[in-house]
């Protein structure tokens, strides 16, 4: 069945540090990769988002690389700040926006 | 543009009881999905409406039912609660590949 997983559940890094979150999907049809901050008790927000035809996608701090051929997708998060502590949340998509989500990933960023 | 409500914001009831949770979407989206977040996980997929029926549907039992109404509105029942149903029902609204979460209505089940 459609499947994504997503590691590690919990990650701390240090302030200026690098933050890498990675997610395995398992329907090949998928083709859109969008991954989402939830802070405690807000909705979840889109940061970045991929599509199947690009292998990479940066937005200032944040990128995104997608390997079609091992069904994978990262998250990296350069020189973090306190601010980009939350849970981060990966999703996996074909056809007509039926989400199929990660299980979260709580990011610690120590001052 | 309010983007996505939901109402209510918390709500508590108790084992077997049943539960409306309603949701509007942003203006000029077509299609309702709502999710189903127990805490610490991930958002499960629970169904979605486009044109007032139901177009597809995760892996969520009979006593979850929805509507979608003609001005896309939407709303979420779920009959004979369970005290498993306890969990942050999220709603989406989306047109082609914008989605818009809406902040959620927080269900304990006692």
């Amino acid at each position: 069945g459609e499947n994504v997983e997503q590691h590690p559940s919990t990650l701390s890094v240090q302030e200026g540090d690098s933050a890498v979150i990675k997610c395995t999907y398992s329907d090949s049809a998928s083709n859109y990769f969008p991954w989402y901050k939830q802070e405690l008790g807000k909705r979840p927000q889109l940061i970045i988002d991929i599509r199947s035809n690009v292998g990479e996608k940066k937005d200032q701090r944040i990128a995104v690389t997608l390997n079609k051929t091992a069904k994978h997708f990262s998250l990296h998060i350069t020189e973090t700040q306190p601010e980009d502590s939350a849970v981060y949340f990966c999703a996996a998509i074909k056809g007509t926006y039926k989400y199929i989500f990660g299980t979260g990933t709580r990011l610690k960023v120590l001052a | 543009d309010a983007g996505v409500t939901q109402s209510p914001t918390h709500l508590i009831k108790t084992r077997g009881q049943q539960v409306t949770l309603r949701c509007s979407p942003k203006s000029g989206h077509d299609t309702v999905s709502w999710y189903q977040q127990a805490l610490g996980q991930g958002p499960q997929f629970i169904f979605q409406y486009y044109e007032e029926e139901e177009r597809q549907r995760g892996n969520f039992p009979d006593r979850f039912s929805g509507h979608q109404f003609p001005n896309y509105s939407s709303e979420l029942n779920v009959n004979a609660l369970l005290l498993g149903d306890s969990a942050l029902y999220l709603c989406a609204s989306s047109l082609a590949r914008e989605v818009d979460f809406g902040p959620g209505t927080r269900l304990t089940v006692t």
